[in-house]
């Protein structure tokens, strides 16, 4: 059981937006910073969104983040094939003093 | 370009240790956090470990503290999670990844591919 909630996957088609969930407390994404992480299985995760909505170098504005009260989302546009992939949010926990990640969710590009 | 290797993964039977390394390039390893993550078989992310600039802190998830150990070697850009009494439960995928700051800003903006730890008797 993973401290923040995402759905387990959602889908949409090619070109469409798809929005991800994840539900934490005031310990963790009510309080702190979330990030969120792209991983395809067998490759490295790879940082899509820090500090609730901002996106390092190289990552195409598709792809967006926000925050309100204990619960962040991230944004993804224009869907394309190549996004089908495991989506993972991320924070810290000032509780449990640990770096804490949703359960993932599966991207399916239909 | 940021690159992380990790290695040392392979099969232990439980109760026994592993060290596992990463190596670490294009950037100034001396100056960031750095952390351990792994992936549990159909499971998702669980953060182990992570270590600060220079050394000096550190800090370990409670499912793994008092048997694994994070270190490093900043002279050879190497990072190191050394494992002690390993259980099954601790077969997963393990990631190196580099902080965005010096110490713990929990932001992962680079990761290794992983190596691959089995404890099984």
């Amino acid at each position: 059981q993973s401290v923040l909630t995402q759905p387990p996957s959602v889908s949409a088609a090619p070109g469409q937006k798809v929005t991800i969930s994840c539900s934490g407390s005031s310990s963790n994404v009510g309080n702190n910073y979330v990030s969120w992480y792209q991983h395809l299985p067998g490759t490295a995760p790879k940082l899509l969104i820090y500090d609730n909505y901002k996106r390092p170098s190289g990552i195409p504005d598709r792809f967006s983040g926000s925050k309100s009260g204990t619960s962040a989302t991230l944004g993804i546009t224009g869907l394309q094939t190549g996004d089908e992939a495991d989506y993972y949010c991320g924070t810290w926990d000032s509780s449990l003093s640990a770096l804490v990640f949703g359960g993932g969710t599966k991207l399916t590009v239909l | 370009q940021v690159h992380l290797v990790e290695s040392g993964g392979g099969v232990v039977q439980p109760g026994r240790s592993l060290r596992l390394s990463c190596a670490a390039s294009g950037f100034t390893f001396s100056s960031y956090g750095m952390h351990w993550v792994r992936q549990a078989p159909g499971k998702g992310l669980e953060w182990v470990a992570v270590i600060s600039y220079d050394g000096s802190n550190k800090d370990h998830a409670d499912s793994v503290k008092g048997r694994f150990t994070i270190s490093r070697d900043n002279s050879k850009n190497t990072l190191f999670l050394q494992m002690n009494s390993l259980r099954a439960e601790d077969t997963a995928v393990y990631y190196c990844a580099k902080d965005f700051a010096y110490f713990n800003s929990a932001i992962l903006d680079a990761w290794g591919k992983g190596t691959t730890v089995t404890v099984s008797s």
